[in-house]
């Protein structure tokens, strides 16, 4: 079964909406890492956050805000007032530590086309 | 230079060529790792490497051979590839546990 699921494919908005970005994992772990990267068309990831199982608050940076919520398996990401800079594909991920290093499940990643 | 840096960033080989890709790390982190990602896919974890020591590989192909000499740099070495191995690869890095990779721009290899 895939550990992260992003079930959207392909958002597409004109500027100034605002859009949501869902994404549900599935881990057996009481410990574990929540991330969200960009990945504009140059090809790198861009870490945007990372948070832990042990914290739930609701996090906002500018225009971007993340809601996670272990009742449901969910991390979601929106962009209020979304422009066209952040056309890109977004993945979620989840990080399960294995002694000294991070596995990491990525979703299959969500491609965001902001119009203007 | 700062962060993870890949080079080549653009790649074409034909399929009995050998070439290698390179990744260095300046961030003093213990573990780097290799992935893929094909068109339409989630990013695959292909290898890991902490303290110098593969410690993960992912049922990948022999035709794709990791080299990690010290903690700062990590190759992958390719050898007779085939076209359906054309994809971007992305080198990433990490400090122990932190649970936080930090990913280079990626080779966009293409084989054919």
């Amino acid at each position: 079964a895939q550990k992260v699921t992003q079930a959207q494919t392909e958002i597409s908005v004109v500027e100034k909406e605002d859009v949501t970005l869902d994404c549900v994992y599935e881990t057996r772990d009481t410990t574990y890492y929540l991330f969200w990267y960009k990945q504009p068309p140059s090809g790198e990831l861009v870490f945007l956050i990372r948070r832990n199982s042990f914290d739930e608050q609701n996090e906002i940076s500018g225009r971007y805000s993340w809601n996670f919520q272990k009742s449901t398996s969910s991390f979601n990401f929106t962009i209020t007032a979304s422009q066209v800079v952040d056309s890109a594909v977004y993945f979620c991920a989840l990080s399960e530590t294995f002694y000294n290093f991070n596995k990491f499940y990525f979703g299959s990643g969500t491609k965001l086309n902001v119009k203007p | 230079e700062t962060g993870v840096t890949q080079t080549p960033r653009h790649l074409v080989m034909g399929m009995t060529n050998k070439k290698s890709l390179k990744c260095e790390q300046h961030l003093g982190h213990n573990a780097m790792y290799w992935y893929k990602q094909s068109a339409k896919k989630p990013l695959e974890l292909m290898f890991v490497y902490n303290f110098k020591e593969q410690t993960e590989n992912n049922s990948v192909p022999s035709r794709f051979s990791p080299e990690c000499p010290n903690s700062s740099h990590l190759f992958l070495h390719l050898h007779t590839l085939q076209p359906e191995d054309s994809a971007l690869y992305l080198c990433a890095s990490s400090q122990d546990r932190t649970g936080f990779e930090f990913f280079g721009p990626g080779t966009r290899l293409t084989v054919l």
